[in-house]
């Protein structure tokens, strides 16, 4: 089944403490993306990916890193988590070219105390 | 990309048709109007997509005016578990090398009651 993996799903921490919610997809899409969803804010872009290596930021890559090495993984990295990094993350994924949409994960519910 | 004006909420009968409205009125020649749902706090789903006729896949039919300032998401019969916000995007069709960054609005409420 083709789908988009996030983990953990869900996930309570502390201010300071690092941690990375992995993204992995079965579909062989180049492109890869993070997003933050937050109650009157919508979905924001954090990072996405062209390509293995291949990385840029998106609208708020501010508190975060990704890494791309593989083309299945794209893990996202809160190196020092504040509360205001308390959010709903989506992964999503697609083909370079196509003419579908994103693939989206199911979500990492991140409470950062 | 262009922006999108969707009413807040609808509600419609299970079993019934579901009609999504969207307007862009300033939509350009190459931008596509796509259509993504979200189920409570679930990753958004994408639906369907078109650039001036209508289109029908397994899920939904996309009817685009005309002029194409406005867009109908057409859900033929609804479930229950058709409930969900539904965000109309309007956008250039993604090509090689483009951040396939997708804008979302506040989208429209559907509750399908029983």
């Amino acid at each position: 089944e083709a789908q988009v993996t996030q983990n953990p799903r869900y996930l309570i921490t502390v201010t300071g403490k690092k941690l990375t919610v992995t993204c992995s997809q079965n579909m062989n899409h180049e492109y890869m993306s993070w997003y933050r969803q937050d109650p009157g804010l919508g979905l924001r872009q954090i990072y996405y990916s062209m390509n293995v290596e291949v990385t840029d930021k998106g609208d708020v890559p501010e508190g975060y890193k990704v890494s791309r090495k593989e083309k299945r993984n794209f893990p996202l990295i809160l190196e020092s988590p504040s509360p205001n990094q308390t959010s709903l993350y989506f992964c999503a994924s697609r083909l370079t070219v196509s003419t579908g949409g994103l693939f989206f994960g199911e979500g990492s519910r991140l409470t950062v105390l | 990309d262009a922006k999108t004006t969707q009413p807040p909420s609808m509600d419609c009968a299970e079993g019934r048709a579901a009609n999504l409205p969207c307007n862009h009125s300033t939509i350009s020649g190459n931008e596509y109007v796509y259509w993504y749902r979200q189920i409570h706090s679930q990753g958004p789903q994408y639906i369907i997509h078109g650039l001036k006729n209508n289109e029908t896949n397994e899920m939904a039919s996309l009817i685009i005016t005309e002029d194409r300032k406005s867009s109908t998401l057409i859900l033929p019969h609804a479930t229950l578990r058709d409930t969900a916000v539904y965000y109309c995007i309007v956008r250039v069709a993604n090509r090689a090398g483009a951040n396939s960054k997708l804008t979302f609005g506040k989208g429209i409420t559907l509750s399908v009651r029983p």
